[in-house]
């Protein structure tokens, strides 16, 4: 079984500045999909940026970028010059390389990151 | 861009009552995927389907039941409704399984 582990449970970012949520997981498995959501107040979850384990080069998205290592198996979110809508719960997930087009793989998640952007 | 749509938004339900959640992917998407996530919890996956066949389960009860129809638009079926079941159900979909899965804004579901 995989497991996600999200050791901040709380952070908190002045606007403009940069911030790194940190994430470690646990798996036997050599192929598979790292992510990271968020998840505003309005509850709603968006995907923010997506990575493939057999990919080394780190994935990035605007201001959003990931330091993946995989042999560390540490998958941290970075985000630059953070704006107030940036304020939300955000979500780990791991998810298992499907060995098919039919196997619709789950997404494990882990524990979340609260992070508040101060004005 | 169309994005998953989910109904009803909230629904409020008695102890062991029947409840129906609707989802309705992105247009082209095949698979669906169903969420659980209770207060202050994370996100635990329930079931999931492709291509109208069930492809993996999690920790769904008994009591639920869930299927994909053949406009790739799936329900869950919740009966004999327990205060535990209160939770955001969130329904996701894919175009296949490798691809990123998209959420829908979520059921919220009472149980009183």
């Amino acid at each position: 079984a995989q497991t996600v582990t999200q050791s901040q449970p709380e952070m908190s970012v002045q606007e403009a500045e940069t911030v790194t949520l940190s994430c470690t997981y646990d798996t036997s498995e050599n192929n598979y999909y790292l992510f990271w959501y968020k998840q505003p107040p309005s509850r709603q979850m968006i995907l923010v940026i997506r990575q493939e384990a057999y990919k080394q080069q780190n994935a990035t998205e605007n201001r959003f970028s990931v330091n993946f290592q995989k042999a560390a198996k540490s998958f941290s979110l970075k985000i630059s010059d953070s704006q107030l809508g940036d304020t939300a719960m955000y979500f780990c997930a791991f998810m298992k390389q499907p060995i098919s087009s039919g196997s619709a793989r789950q997404l494990t998640f882990g524990s979340g990151t609260q992070l508040t952007v101060l004005p | 861009a169309a994005g998953v749509i989910q109904s009803p938004r909230h629904l409020i339900k008695e102890k062991r009552e029947t409840a129906t959640l609707k989802c309705y992917p992105i247009p082209r998407h095949d698979t669906v995927y169903w969420y659980q996530q209770g207060p202050g919890q994370d996100p635990q996956f329930l079931i999931s389907f492709y291509e109208k066949m069930q492809s993996d389960k999690g920790s769904i009860p008994d009591r639920f039941s869930a299927q994909q129809f053949s406009d790739y638009h799936s329900e869950l079926n919740m009966s004999s409704l327990e205060l535990g079941d209160s939770a955001l159900y969130f329904c996701a979909s894919s175009l296949g399984s490798v691809n990123e899965q998209y959420f829908g804004p979520g059921t919220r579901l009472t149980v009183t």
